[in-house]
């Protein structure tokens, strides 16, 4: 499986944007970057997902590199309901499956 | 739309007793997943339905835990006997029909599983 390396933690003020890094460096090329976030006693939920170009929804921004080895997840304006871990995923389809490999996460603190 | 739903929210057993987790997907999603988290531990994946037809499980640790989905619709997750590190937060997650490229999987809530 590709893997991903996140901070454990970061903080940020509310209101403010957070960029949150990940790197994969051995990405292969059908591979995409996938970003859940699971906030305290829930489910994970989906956050944003590419390939090779930045994207944007409603929720965030997702900025990959050139030479996809690295990606930051770009909250815009930090609010108290975005505390929460937040992972960053490589798409593995072996087998037609589509399972996801959750890491460690970086945990998000936001401070009012 | 309602989403992804599991029960029960918590169950306490004792150790060798059987449970039934139970999972209801996101109506017309045809792709259904467990995964599960026990103490301390990062989300693992357990194994991926298509409809009713196990797609992969790869995951499964052991052959106390059984998965079904009867119709393509529900699933259960049964641990039989349950042990001491069946303990944890067991999630199920559906995404619609995939193109092959992408998908969003949908969470449910978890099931809390403690084994005593």
């Amino acid at each position: 499986d590709a893997k991903t390396t996140q901070p454990n933690s970061m903080e940020s003020n509310e209101e403010e944007p957070v960029h949150l890094p990940c790197n994969h460096s051995t990405i292969s090329g059908t591979d995409y970057i996938h970003w859940y976030r699971q906030l305290p006693s829930q489910g994970p939920e989906y956050v944003i997902h590419g390939l090779t170009s930045n994207v944007n929804n409603r929720m965030a921004s997702l900025a990959i590199a050139e030479d996809r080895k690295s990606s930051t997840l770009i909250l815009h304006r930090a609010t108290l309901r975005d505390a929460a871990v937040y992972y960053c995923i490589l798409s593995y389809s072996g087998a037609g499956s589509y399972q996801l490999t959750f890491g460690k996460g970086t945990k998000l603190s936001v401070i009012p | 739309e309602a989403g992804v739903t599991q029960f029960p929210s918590h169950s306490v057993i004792e150790k060798g007793q059987t449970v039934t987790l139970r999972c209801d997907p996101i109506s017309g999603h045809d792709n259904l997943y467990w995964y599960r988290r026990v103490m301390g531990k990062e989300i693992k994946f357990l194994l991926h339905f298509v409809k009713e037809s196990k797609q992969d499980e790869s995951g499964m640790p052991n052959n106390r835990f059984l998965a079904e989905r009867t119709g393509g619709t529900y699933s259960t997750l049964k641990v039989q006997p349950a042990e001491l590190e069946d303990s944890g937060v067991y999630f199920c997650a559906s995404s619609q029909k995939t193109s092959g490229e992408t998908y969003e999987q949908y969470f449910g809530p978890g099931t809390r599983l403690t084994v005593t």
